[in-house]
């Protein structure tokens, strides 16, 4: 079964700063998902990737999927409180089944 | 705006009791989907459904069952509740192509089984 390896598990950042999350998969990444939590919320949806080498952005966020499809990272560029949360990656499998997770990346901002 | 909705944000429960988790989604998604996320441990599936009237176990389905009588509703059943069973819960939809935004999740619910 797919395994999802996220890093760092906490990071703490001073507001302004940019940072960098990794999602590490055991196996080839066919579809590449990163989601925000609030915490004690539900999870919402950031970014999909789906191609060797793609890159997508939204506002401050980036997310990129390696050639080899089996790393994503997500960079936050001049970081805000707003951006505080837990970062998910979640992996597709074949057919309607449900989405592998990492365990998370806990952000904090500090004022 | 599309929505995944889950009727309950907190309930508490006691062990024993029957507990219906009630999902509904108005993106007309084909597969829907029953999570559990706990410490440690991140999100898990515990069941799945990709039409009316079908289900499939997920990684953790023991303890849970599920009913989809309409495409827009998935239930998930507590038969009987017990205390490991408290977790938040989490429902999502889906696409059959996930296409687009892919996975759409609701709010949560946060059951306590005391």
């Amino acid at each position: 079964s797919q395994e999802l390896e996220q890093s760092p598990q906490s990071l703490i950042v001073q507001e302004g700063k940019n940072l960098t999350i990794n999602c590490t998969s055991s196996k080839t990444l066919y579809g590449l998902y990163w989601y925000k939590q609030k915490y004690g919320e539900g999870l919402i949806f950031l970014m999909m990737l789906q191609k060797g080498g793609e890159e997508k952005s939204h506002e401050k966020i980036t997310a990129k999927l390696d050639e080899k499809k089996q790393q994503s990272s997500l960079h936050i560029t001049a970081s805000q409180p707003s951006h505080a949360g837990i970062y998910l990656c979640g992996a597709a499998g074949g057919g309607a089944d449900g989405l592998t997770f990492g365990k998370g990346t806990h952000l904090i901002i500090q004022p | 705006d599309v929505k995944v909705t889950q009727s309950s944000r907190y309930l508490v429960k006691r062990t024993g009791e029957k507990v219906f988790l009630e999902c509904v989604q108005d993106m007309d998604h084909e597969n829907m989907f029953w999570y559990r996320q706990d410490p440690g441990l991140g999100l898990r599936l515990i069941y799945f459904s990709y039409d009316v009237k079908m289900k499939e176990k997920g990684d953790i389905p023991e303890g849970y069952s599920v009913s989809r009588e309409k495409k827009e509703r998935f239930s998930l059943i507590l038969e009987s509740a017990s205390t490991n069973q408290t977790s938040m819960y989490l429902c999502a939809s889906s696409p059959r192509d996930r296409g687009g935004l892919g996975y759409t999740f609701g709010s949560g619910t946060r059951l306590t089984v005391v």
